[in-house]
């Protein structure tokens, strides 16, 4: 079965400190991993896959299959980007439901 | 173009009663699921329709009943509501291409 595991619940980093949100999966295929962000009174909303190897405000994250991973990182954080992340997988795209992590809050301190 | 929209946005109910979250979505995908979003727990998948006319079961479906109306909406039924399934309920919707999951605003449900 597929899971996603995000072991930090809150990080706390200081403004322009760089940040790294940590996930890891278990998927014996190929998964599509994504991120997905909350920001305080709004919708959840998609912030990168891994497939488009793009970047969004300023986050990367890059799929490890031999670790299992795709952590989320920034190079200096931003009072902005407190919200709360989710990492998330589909075993096929659009098919089946996203398997969430749950979650980790960041707390950008000025 | 409203995306995914969800009723009500808030709602309070005491143990036992009965109640029944809208959502309705405007852009023409298939699929529609429902999440329960609780602190330490993340989000979990209790009910969710590939199209429609059908339904299946996610993770936390127990307590709950869902209804595929047509392709635009997805309703999910508390019958007999407990303290345990006070939580913020979120519908969602995926682009198949893409995998994109697009959100609605979430529900707020307090049960006493």
């Amino acid at each position: 079965a597929q899971r996603v595991t995000q072991p930090e619940k809150l990080l706390s980093v200081f403004k322009g400190a760089p940040v790294e949100l940590k996930c890891n999966y278990s998927y014996s295929g190929s998964p599509e991993l994504f991120w997905y962000v909350q920001y305080s009174r709004q919708r959840l909303q998609l912030l990168l896959r891994h497939i488009s190897r793009e970047s969004i405000k300023g986050f990367t994250a890059d799929l490890n299959k031999g670790e299992t991973s795709f952590h989320l990182k920034k190079p200096f954080a931003q009072e902005e980007d407190s919200a709360m992340y989710y990492c998330a997988l589909s075993p096929n795209s659009g098919n089946t439901p996203l398997v969430f992590g749950k979650g980790t809050r960041l707390s950008v301190i000025a | 173009n409203a995306g995914v929209t969800q009723t009500p946005k808030f709602q309070v109910l005491k143990t036992g009663q009965s109640m029944t979250l809208q959502c309705a979505q405007d852009m023409n995908h298939n699929s529609m699921y429902w999440y329960r979003q609780d602190p330490g727990m993340g989000l979990r998948l209790i009910y969710y329709s590939a199209s429609e006319g059908t339904t299946d079961k996610g993770e936390v479906p127990n307590g709950y009943n869902v209804s595929r109306l047509n392709k635009r909406e997805f309703s999910l039924r508390l019958e007999s509501a407990a303290p345990s399934q006070t939580s913020v309920y979120f519908c969602a919707t995926p682009d198949t291409n893409t995998g994109e999951l697009f959100f609605g605003e979430g529900s707020r449900l307090t049960v006493l």
